[in-house]
């Protein structure tokens, strides 16, 4: 079945650059998100970036897909302590309006040291 | 400021009760989505309805486990009986078929004992 994958911890010092990684297999999804929870709160829809692009900027943030490789990438600048958070990739299975399914990652959390 | 709003927010129950979780997803909304997160498993996808039709359920237990929509307002999930192992963070989603992105709520963290 569909796997996201993403390694479990990062750590960044603030006003560095965080780079959060995913890998996915289903080679037929159409849109890949980026989601972003805070303690105790439910997930917060960052970005998102359709199959067909290469990247996509969105103020501080960057998404870069490598759909040959299936990798996609979360690229923060200049990150602040309130960036400290777990991220979550996910892909939506299988393409058209009837796939409605995300399959999410298990999450990387972001630490930002003062 | 659309939101998905969810109740309660926190329950502590006994193993063996029956518990109801509530969600109002965003109005408009025609898809709506249950998940379960726990720290071993992480997000789980528990059922999913469209136009309040259960589209997939094939993450819940069924035995024990009921997701409806009585209305376009409002969700339930219920769980009979409650099992220590049903401890989790309980989140809904509501999203607009084809488009794609989710909307979560707060999520009601259940704690069985």
């Amino acid at each position: 079945g569909e796997d996201v994958e993403q390694s479990l911890f990062l750590s960044v010092r603030e006003g560095d650059s965080s780079v959060i990684n995913c890998t996915y297999t289903d080679s037929s999804s159409t849109y890949l998100y980026w989601y972003k929870q805070e303690p105790g709160a439910g997930l917060q829809l960052l970005t998102y970036i359709f199959s067909n692009m290469d990247m996509k900027q969105d103020q501080r943030l960057t998404v870069l897909l490598n759909k040959k490789d299936k990798h996609l990438s979360l690229r923060i600048a200049d990150t602040q302590t309130g960036d400290s958070a777990i991220y979550f990739c996910a892909e939506r299975e299988g393409s058209g309006a009837g796939s409605y399914q995300l399959t999410f990652g298990k999450g990387t959390k972001l630490s930002v040291i003062p | 400021d659309a939101r998905v709003t969810q109740t309660p927010r926190h329950k502590v129950t006994e193993m063996g009760q029956e518990v109801t979780m509530r969600c109002q997803p965003i109005l408009g909304h025609n898809t709506v989505f249950w998940y379960r997160q726990t720290m071993m498993q992480g997000l789980e996808l528990l059922a999913y309805f469209r136009n309040r039709a259960p589209l997939d359920d094939s993450g819940m237990p069924k035995d024990r486990f009921s997701a409806e929509m009585p209305d376009a307002t409002l969700a339930t999930l219920k769980i009979q009986p409650s099992e220590p192992r049903d401890s989790a963070v309980y989140f809904c989603a509501s999203g607009i078929a084809g488009v794609g992105e989710q909307y979560f709520g707060p999520g009601t963290r259940l704690t069985v004992t």
